[in-house]
């Protein structure tokens, strides 16, 4: 079973809505969580670390003030986008990772569609 | 700085071919590395790490990879493609030590597998 769940898997909203995303690690307490973007048949953009308990570290260029990032404890971040606009539009991602073993699992990704 | 190369964008093989990935990494220290598939509108799922050890790594599905510091790469291998393998795959480095998972992705290779 998954390992990590991330929720909605899909959500179309209207421009200038926030939208919520949702990353739980089901299996394992994450101190660090990470958030990507995925564009169409392109790699993975890796636009923020959440820490647990503290602030979200953004890449470089990545508005924070757009993607609120949340990790209120050890099993759940969250990815809020604010005032979404149809170039936010994109397929979002979470990992978490599992220090034990050196794994990094993913959830299974939220596509968002702005309309 | 850290990088990632994976030189094939889109590779066919047969059903019943065999299949090579090739990754190649720039890390100064000694790399974490990690393949990972992606299916269509999916997250990602690991295939295999290399941490140490055995350079010759055996991951799920039938995929192995072999770490070759002098080459600074970690192809990923499959004896036999089934079709159910067509996707795409992403090569991926982390920092040893302790990264807490912040890794470095590949563009990907996407694999196509003719009947």
């Amino acid at each position: 079973g998954a390992v990590v769940s991330q929720h909605p898997s899909r959500v179309i909203c209207k421009s200038g809505t926030s939208v919520k995303i949702e990353c739980r690690s089901l299996d394992f307490q994450a101190t660090t969580m990470f958030w990507y973007r995925q564009f169409p048949k392109q790699s993975l953009m890796l636009m923020a670390t959440s820490n647990e308990g503290s602030k979200a570290t953004y890449e470089q260029g990545v508005e924070k003030d757009k993607f609120l990032i949340n990790h209120a404890s050890l099993t759940l971040s969250t990815l809020t986008v604010t005032s979404a606009h149809p170039e936010d539009s994109s397929f979002y991602i979470c990992s978490a990772w599992r220090g034990a073993t050196g794994e990094l699992f993913f959830g299974e990704g939220s596509r968002l569609t702005v309309l | 700085a850290q990088s990632v190369t994976q030189p094939d964008i889109h590779i066919t093989v047969s059903e019943g071919a065999s299949l090579e990935l090739r990754c190649n990494y720039s890390y100064g220290a000694t790399p974490y590395l990690f393949w990972y598939v992606q299916s269509p509108g999916q997250g990602l799922q690991l295939l295999l790490k290399y941490f140490s050890g055995d350079t010759l790594v055996q991951g799920i599905k039938g995929f192995e990879a072999e770490f070759k510091r002098s080459q600074s790469s970690f192809n990923l291998r499959k004896p036999s493609v089934h079709w159910s393998d067509a996707a795409e795959y992403f090569c991926a480095v982390g920092a040893s030590g302790g990264s807490q998972g912040n890794l470095i992705f590949g563009k990907g290779t996407k694999l196509s597998v003719k009947p």
